[in-house]
């Protein structure tokens, strides 16, 4: 069965400040990797995903994520935090049919 | 293009009464998830429909939960007799084919108060 697990349910950074949210994932087969968004009272946006493609994959708003099998990790970046990160952040993998598990979610909060 | 649909956004019922949530996949879409968020709990996956048929269910509840997505209209998750334990916020996401590596877009959600 494939789970993921995100350390660390909040998360507080100063602005321009790095932020760094981990992921740690379990899977019998390659993963399909996802970190979602989500703003108060919003439905989730895609930041980026994992494919197999690189391990080093650039999402929007400059968040970059990478894969490393050998940790099975992926934790998410970002050089310097802005006001406007503040949201949750959720970690999923995706099975074949792509259903998504989620983590629990890290909670980001960006102090002036 | 118009992004996933879901409606009503807040709905308040007391106990006992039937709840129904709507979604309206991005045009094309013929994949349809919804997955439902408890207070202080994740994203859960409840239900995955094509048209017309339930693909995987493994999530949803046994009773009183149930969903369709019919050959037109919207999807519909419907759930009877509801309890306090159902208050969550309920999403729907669609997908333009099935897969690992597919993008699912979320909708807005649906607010679901029990009283």
């Amino acid at each position: 069965a494939q789970s993921v697990t995100q350390l660390g349910s909040h998360v507080s950074v100063s602005e321009g400040a790095l932020v760094l949210l981990r992921c740690n994932y379990s899977s019998s087969v390659p993963p399909y990797l996802f970190w979602y968004v989500q703003y108060p009272n919003q439905g989730l946006q895609l930041l980026l995903k994992y494919t197999s493609a690189a391990t080093l994959v650039k999402g929007i708003n400059g968040f970059e994520a990478e894969f490393k099998k050998s940790e099975t990790s992926f934790h998410l970046t970002k050089p310097s935090a802005h006001m406007s990160d503040a949201a949750e952040y959720f970690c999923a993998v995706s099975d074949q049919r792509g259903k998504l598990i989620f983590g629990q979610g890290t909670e980001l909060s960006v102090k002036p | 293009n118009a992004g996933v649909m879901q409606n009503p956004r807040h709905l308040v019922r007391r106990r006992g009464q039937e709840a129904r949530l709507r979604c309206s996949p991005m045009k094309g879409h013929s994949h349809v998830y919804w997955y439902r968020q408890l207070p202080e709990e994740g994203l859960k996956f409840m239900v995955y429909l094509q048209k017309e048929n339930i693909i995987d269910e493994s999530g949803m509840p046994k009773e009183r939960f149930s969903a369709e997505f019919p050959k037109e209209g919207p999807s519909i998750l419907r759930i009877q007799q509801v309890v306090r334990g159902d208050s969550a916020a309920y999403f729907c996401a669609s997908s333009l084919s099935v897969g690992s590596y597919n993008e699912q877009f979320f909708g807005p959600g649906t607010r679901l108060t029990v009283l």
